[in-house]
């Protein structure tokens, strides 16, 4: 079955206390990006890449960073995280961004940062 | 200015009714367009791609408006089913691999 997964699906934790996301696809997709969704303010694009070994910042990558070593991986990580990055997390991928190529979204992980 | 605006909602609509909502755009540059939809708590899905020319599928039509740079989604015969958020995709032709999602338009259909 083609699918995002991304783990853990919820976590809690404390400020500074690094963590990982991990988000693999299984579509042998080029393109992969994580979101962030907040009340009010929708999704918004973290980092996208648009291939392995490429990154590209999105709106808001303040206190993030991804690596892209394979294509199928595309783990998001936390260095040390701050009560604002409570939020919903989603990982996408895309055969390709523009066009028809739909983004496949993973199921979201809720991250509170205590 | 938000680069994509759309109406919070929520919509209430009784089932059977036509609903229709608008995703305003600001950069003029944007080249492709797409609906998706939310349920609470899920991930959002693609609903439809946004052609040009407008395109429909089943009870769903989405239209593009470059001179008014705005989209548009119709759901006619609304179904229980159908509540849920609607999220309109922009993507700009100078950044082509970014996308920008508006904050969605919440629907609800009720008997």
């Amino acid at each position: 079955e083609a699918q995002v997964t991304q783990n853990p699906r919820y976590l809690i934790t404390v400020t500074g206390k690094k963590l990982t996301v991990t988000c693999s696809q299984n579509m042998n997709h080029e393109y992969m990006s994580w979101y962030r969704q907040d009340p009010g303010l929708g999704l918004r694009q973290i980092y996208y890449s648009m291939n392995v070994e490429v990154t590209d910042k999105g709106d808001v990558p303040e206190g993030y960073k991804v690596s892209r070593k394979e294509k199928r991986n595309f783990p998001l990580i936390l260095e040390s995280p701050s009560p604002n990055q409570t939020s919903l997390y989603f990982c996408a991928s895309s055969s390709r961004v523009s066009g028809n190529q739909p983004q496949h979204f993973g199921d979201g992980t809720r991250l509170s940062i205590l | 200015r938000k680069e994509v605006e759309q109406d919070p909602g929520p919509f209430n609509v009784p089932e059977g009714a036509t609903v229709a909502f608008n995703c305003t755009y600001s950069n003029s540059a944007s080249q492709s367009f797409f609906w998706y939809r939310q349920d609470c708590r899920k991930e959002p899905k693609l609903l439809m791609s946004v052609y040009s020319s407008g395109n429909e599928d089943g009870r769903f039509t989405a239209q593009l408006n470059r001179a008014s740079q705005y989209i548009s989604l119709l759901i006619r015969d609304s179904k229980l089913s159908d509540s849920a958020t609607y999220l309109c995709v922009v993507i700009h032709t100078g950044t082509a691999s970014k996308l920008t999602f508006g904050t969605g338009t919440r629907l609800q259909v009720t008997l």
